[in-house]
């Protein structure tokens, strides 16, 4: 079973520094993993996903993530936050259906973490 | 190319009544997802539809329903209102692989 831990229900940076959102799964067969971002009264955007090709993938707004198997981490990065970045950020993963083919599945999410930037 | 949408945006009820939440999908994509968002429990897997049957569900009581119609669109269908039953419904669709595309979502109170 698929599982998905985020450390940090919230965080809170300056300006101009560096983003850094925790992310760890948990999973039986090899993951795909994603992203989301969720403003106020929104819906969930898609940041970025891995999906077994490149281990660093870059995504919207100059997000970035690093797919790291010896330590089942798949952490999130900015290099410099920007006010328009406060949001809560979601990690998922991909729930494999055996009974299905185990090529489709909902996803499992983790808890999110807010993300505060201060001026 | 247009996104997921869904509607109503905004759902009041009251306890015992039934809701009904509508989701179309983006043009092309056969799969469709309902999750709840509630607070403090956070996004949790409510239903998945693909070519027009339920292929999976979570662990939500049988008067969570719904269906998929010829055109992909779904319909979220929820019975005996509680008063927890109030959250944020969101649909996303997918196109066969398993990137999910979310809409905006329903929010459903419950009074």
């Amino acid at each position: 079973a698929q599982s998905v831990t985020q450390l940090g229900s919230h965080v809170s940076v300056s300006e101009g520094a560096l983003v850094l959102l925790r992310c760890n799964y948990s999973s039986s067969v090899p993951p795909y993993l994603f992203w989301y971002v969720q403003y106020p009264n929104q819906g969930l955007q898609l940041l970025l996903k891995y999906t077994s090709a490149a281990t660093l993938v870059k995504g919207i707004n100059g997000f970035e993530a690093e797919f790291k198997k010896s330590e089942t981490s798949f952490h999130l990065t900015k290099p410099s936050a920007h006010m328009s970045d406060a949001a809560e950020y979601f990690c998922a993963v991909s729930a494999e259906q055996m009974n299905y083919g185990g090529s489709q599945g909902n996803l499992i999410f983790g808890k999110g973490t807010k993300l505060s930037v201060k001026p | 190319e247009a996104g997921v949408t869904q509607s109503p945006t905004h759902l009041i009820k009251t306890r015992g009544q039934q809701a009904t939440l509508r989701c179309s999908p983006i043009s092309g994509h056969t799969s469709v997802y309902w999750y709840q968002q509630a607070l403090g429990l956070g996004l949790q897997f409510l239903l998945w539809y693909d070519e027009g049957e339920e292929r999976n569900r979570g662990n939500f009581p049988p008067r969570f329903s719904g269906r998929q119609f010829p055109n992909y669109s779904s319909e979220l269908n929820v019975n005996a209102l509680e008063l927890e039953d109030s959250a944020l419904y969101l649909c996303a669709s997918s196109p066969g692989r398993k990137t999910q595309y979310f809409g905006p979502g329903t929010r459903l109170l419950v009074l």
